[in-house]
């Protein structure tokens, strides 16, 4: 069954620090994925997907068949950066995406 | 472009009463997409309308709730006889076409409060 596994449901560092999101994904085909983030009282915004293979906002994220993983990361997080993330998967041309629990990142001053 | 908008932001009900959250897609987008979203969980896929068409209902439990998405006006989800469970969030979301170079938009979502 197609799944997206993010093991963290809070993720806490500091102004600075460097931060990686982790998501895992089940799937046997070739898969689409997202990163979608919601600010604080604001709607759900894609953020990055792999095919564009860009940076926005500092952050990066690679797609890793072998690990079946599309971690997202930023070298240096801001207080900004706090936010519900979630990894989000579409299988080949169907139009769904399979959403993560999402992880919570706070980032502290 | 307002965006994808969907109203009410927030409806309570009593069990037993029908409730509608309706969803107006981008402008220009015609495949419209409603997700579930339970407290503490991730947004599980419900439907998936063209306009007039529904593609794909997986997700939608096989009672109760039904979705359409008219020629004209927003796309409808319809839930009968609520009950506590129906608690969540229910968000829309719009694209242009089904190809996968298009993002899907959502919109601010439809708390759900069942009492």
């Amino acid at each position: 069954a197609q799944r997206v596994t993010q093991p963290e449901k809070l993720l806490s560092v500091f102004k600075g620090a460097p931060v990686e999101l982790k998501c895992n994904y089940s799937y046997s085909g070739s898969p689409e994925l997202f990163w979608y983030v919601q600010y604080s009282r604001q709607r759900l915004q894609l953020l990055l997907r792999h095919i564009s293979r860009e940076s926005i906002k500092g952050f990066t994220a690679d797609l890793n068949k072998g690990e079946t993983s599309f971690h997202l990361k930023k070298p240096f997080a801001q207080e900004e950066d706090s936010a519900m993330y979630y990894c989000a998967l579409r299988r080949g041309s169907q139009g769904n995406l399979i959403f993560g629990k999402g992880t919570k990142l706070s980032v502290k001053p | 472009n307002a965006g994808v908008m969907q109203n009410p932001r927030h409806l309570v009900r009593r069990r037993g009463q029908e409730a509608r959250l309706r969803c107006s897609p981008m402008k220009g987008h015609s495949h419209v997409y409603w997700y579930r979203q339970l407290p503490e969980e991730g947004l599980k896929f419900m439907v998936y309308l063209q306009k007039e068409n529904i593609i794909d209902e997986s997700g939608m439990p096989k009672e109760r709730f039904s979705a359409e998405f008219p020629k004209e006006g927003p796309s409808i989800l319809r839930i009968q006889q609520v009950v506590r469970g129906d608690s969540a969030a229910y968000f829309c979301a719009s694209s242009p076409t089904a190809d996968s170079n298009q993002p899907q938009h959502f919109g601010d979502g439809t708390r759900l409060s069942i009492l």
